[in-house]
């Protein structure tokens, strides 16, 4: 059984058009993040949900907005999407935010041409 | 800002050579340390958590130590199946939330 399940694992698109990456997981866990990997490797946060309301939401675009209709759920949508966009976006969540780990989906692959 | 720095980018090692690896970190007050190993198109699997220095956390052939400026990663006897991308992450006291700044990574080859 998946823990971290993210869907699709590739998204190819256009510039300007809107997507949607979807993430459930089934650990129980209350605290749900959304990383974005660059071509670099470089990990970095975008926001994170506590019992689906947000409490981490870094320097982002608004183009992206996250919702997280209940616990399990943390979905991601991006208007309007532009070159830079390409990256590998990952699903991860937490039991609580005081310093347990974090168990990370297998990302999605969002390429924008 | 917290920073973590990791070296080296990329080790290759033969099957059995034991190495190092660093992750140096600056954080104002550190809450968690963590290794995670990263597979080619895969998400981070989570391996240690760190919470003060003079800890220690051993898995397989894995060790992880922690001092107030810098964690390292020892891996004995490596195998092939232990060739990934390991990947440092310093969370803080300060603040809400469970940010994790991560580090870039050190690509680790073994080689039969």
């Amino acid at each position: 059984d998946t823990a971290v399940s993210q869907t699709p694992k590739y998204l190819v698109t256009q510039m300007g058009n809107d997507k949607s990456i979807k993430c459930e997981q089934n650990l129980g866990h209350d605290t749900m993040y959304w990383y974005k990997q660059d071509s670099k490797k470089f990990l970095k946060i975008m926001f994170s949900y506590n019992n689906k309301e947000l409490i981490i939401n870094e320097t982002v675009p608004n183009r992206f907005s996250p919702k997280s209709p209940d616990k399990a759920h943390l979905n991601l949508h991006i208007n309007s999407l532009e070159l830079g966009d390409s990256a590998v976006y990952f699903c991860a969540s937490s039991l609580g935010t005081g310093g347990s780990p974090l168990h990370f989906g297998n990302g999605t692959r969002l390429t924008v041409t | 800002e917290d920073q973590v720095t990791q070296s080296p980018e990329a080790l290759r090692l033969q099957e059995g050579e034991s190495s190092s690896l660093n992750c140096s970190y600056t954080v104002s007050g550190l809450r968690g340390l963590f290794w995670y190993r990263q597979d080619p198109g895969k998400g981070p699997e989570f391996l240690f958590t760190l919470y003060s220095a003079g800890e220690e956390k051993e898995k397989e052939r894995l060790k992880a130590t922690l001092t107030k400026k810098e964690s390292f990663l020892h891996i004995t006897a490596p195998k092939p199946e232990d060739s990934a991308t390991y990947l440092c992450a310093v969370q803080p006291v300060r603040g809400g939330g469970n940010k994790l700044t991560f580090g870039t990574g050190t690509q680790l080859k073994v080689e039969l």
